[in-house]
């Protein structure tokens, strides 16, 4: 069985700039957790789809958003990029929820200049 | 909590011997945790995870213990090789709510 497959691996955008972030979780999947992991903050949780549906989410700016696609797949927006937002930004699949063992992608690199 | 700092506890252990991690987490009402190891360039690898109703629970090499009167969990690795070295994450889970991501903590291996 694949595992859960982010792109891009590595990004570069410069600041004001907006980027989308694809994760194609392992199939029979549904729910879809984005995280955020920097040196300085660890892992953070930005937000969790289920059935397309946000269900629950963390302590980000509305300038991080996402969706969820019928089959699951799953999209990460961040719009008007600040240099802070350099950031491994990881998706993890489960087949219902947080309260179970979440499979997570290598991530996508993402370098503010 | 959600936050680690820059510099990470470090847990240095020879090749052959057992290595205990620690891990406190935040709120009791937490019913589920897991224990992830991530390595470099990669993303946290799912190890092992307990429920709140057991104590401990064994896997190939790693055991995992609950102690909830302390809010304490630990994660042992038994004859810890050098693919054993990587940064090591627990986690907890309150019902309905989002994963929590304790302090890492980087375990080394020395031959």
């Amino acid at each position: 069985k694949a595992g859960v497959t982010q792109t891009p691996r590595y990004l570069i955008k410069t600041r004001g700039q907006q980027v989308t972030l694809s994760c194609s979780p392992i199939s029979g999947h549904r729910s879809v957790s984005w995280y955020q992991q920097t040196p300085g903050q660890g892992l953070q949780f930005l937000f969790e789809y289920f059935s397309e549906t946000q269900r629950n989410k963390g302590n980000f700016p509305g300038r991080f958003s996402g969706r969820q696609f019928s089959n699951s797949r799953s999209e990460m927006n961040v719009s008007t990029l600040e240099l802070g937002d350099s950031a491994l930004y990881l998706c993890a699949s489960s087949l219902s929820g947080q309260n179970q063992p979440q499979h997570f992608g290598d991530g996508t690199r993402l370098s503010i200049l | 909590g959600e936050n680690v700092g820059l510099h990470l506890p470090t847990l240095s252990v020879q090749e052959g011997d057992n290595s205990i991690i620690n891990c406190a987490y935040s709120n009791s009402a937490s019913d589920y945790f897991i224990w992830y190891k991530q390595e470099s360039g990669k993303g946290p690898q799912f190890i092992i995870d307990i429920r709140s109703n057991m104590d401990k629970r064994q896997g190939q090499r790693v055991t995992v213990l609950l102690n909830k009167t302390v809010k304490h969990l630990s994660l042992q690795i038994a004859a810890t090789q050098p693919g054993d070295s990587a940064v090591y994450f627990c986690a907890e889970s309150p019902p309905t709510d989002k994963l929590i991501f304790g302090t890492g903590t980087r375990l080394q291996v020395f031959p």
